[in-house]
């Protein structure tokens, strides 16, 4: 069975850093781009990263570029995102999504169920 | 950015009628790089069609989407009651990808 389950989540203070982590299984994990969305409870969703099954191409929300990296270690297939300089308004559930193929344009086949990031003072 | 605008963004139909969602895009999404996603209250969102029109694994046919360029539709026939739910589009052609607002299907 594929599985993405994300970890990570928390209460911080705005200006801190946090980092989530994706594990994921029942998949070839370097064959697949992986991709990280939030959504604020009752709202949208909002797409915030992806990179390509290498690594080769990564991209990013306008609204998170320069405080947010996402990264993947394939040898442990895993995915991460790297908060730094968090505000309130990061505040959201964070979902690890699985691309359909390797490449960075891609849908999301499988979703994990997220992890929740709040930002407060 | 391609901006992702759906419409209405609230349904409110009954069981066994048709609901239309509409989305349209700020640009053309390049290569009908458009998907469809249903999410219900408290789970994740789960794949419903990709490449505009295509059904994902285990879709019933109810599901239909169609559209090009800066135009597409969600097509929900004979609306079950486990269809009540919020529908996203997305578009993963050109980078950032993004999502619309979303429309709930409520039962009236």
């Amino acid at each position: 069975e594929v599985q993405l389950v994300e970890s990570g989540g928390g209460l911080v203070q705005p200006g801190t850093s946090l980092r989530l982590s994706c594990a994921g299984s029942g998949f070839i994990f370097d064959d697949h781009a992986m991709f990280w969305v939030r959504q604020v409870p009752g709202k949208g969703l909002e797409w915030v990263a992806g990179v390509s099954g290498n690594t080769g191409t990564i991209g990013y929300a306008d609204s998170v570029k320069g405080r947010f990296t996402i990264s993947r270690d394939n040898g442990k297939d895993s995915l991460y995102l790297q908060m730094n300089s968090l505000r309130a308004e990061d505040t959201a559930l964070y979902f690890c999504a699985k691309g359909r193929g390797g490449g960075f344009y891609f849908y999301m086949d499988v979703w994990g169920r997220g992890t929740t990031v709040a930002v407060s003072s | 950015e391609i901006v992702l605008t759906q419409s209405p963004d609230t349904l409110s139909l009954s069981p066994g009628e048709r609901a239309t969602l509409s989305c349209r895009a700020s640009q053309s999404v390049g290569s009908s790089y458009l998907a469809w996603y249903q999410q219900k209250p408290g789970q994740a969102p789960s794949l419903l069609i990709y490449g505009t029109s295509t059904r994902a694994t285990g879709i019933p046919d109810r599901f239909s989407g169609s559209g090009s360029g800066t135009d597409f539709t969600l097509t929900i026939n004979r609306l079950e009651p486990e269809d009540f739910a919020v529908y996203f589009c997305h578009q993963y052609g050109s980078s950032p990808q993004t999502f619309g607002q979303g429309t709930k299907v409520e039962s009236k």
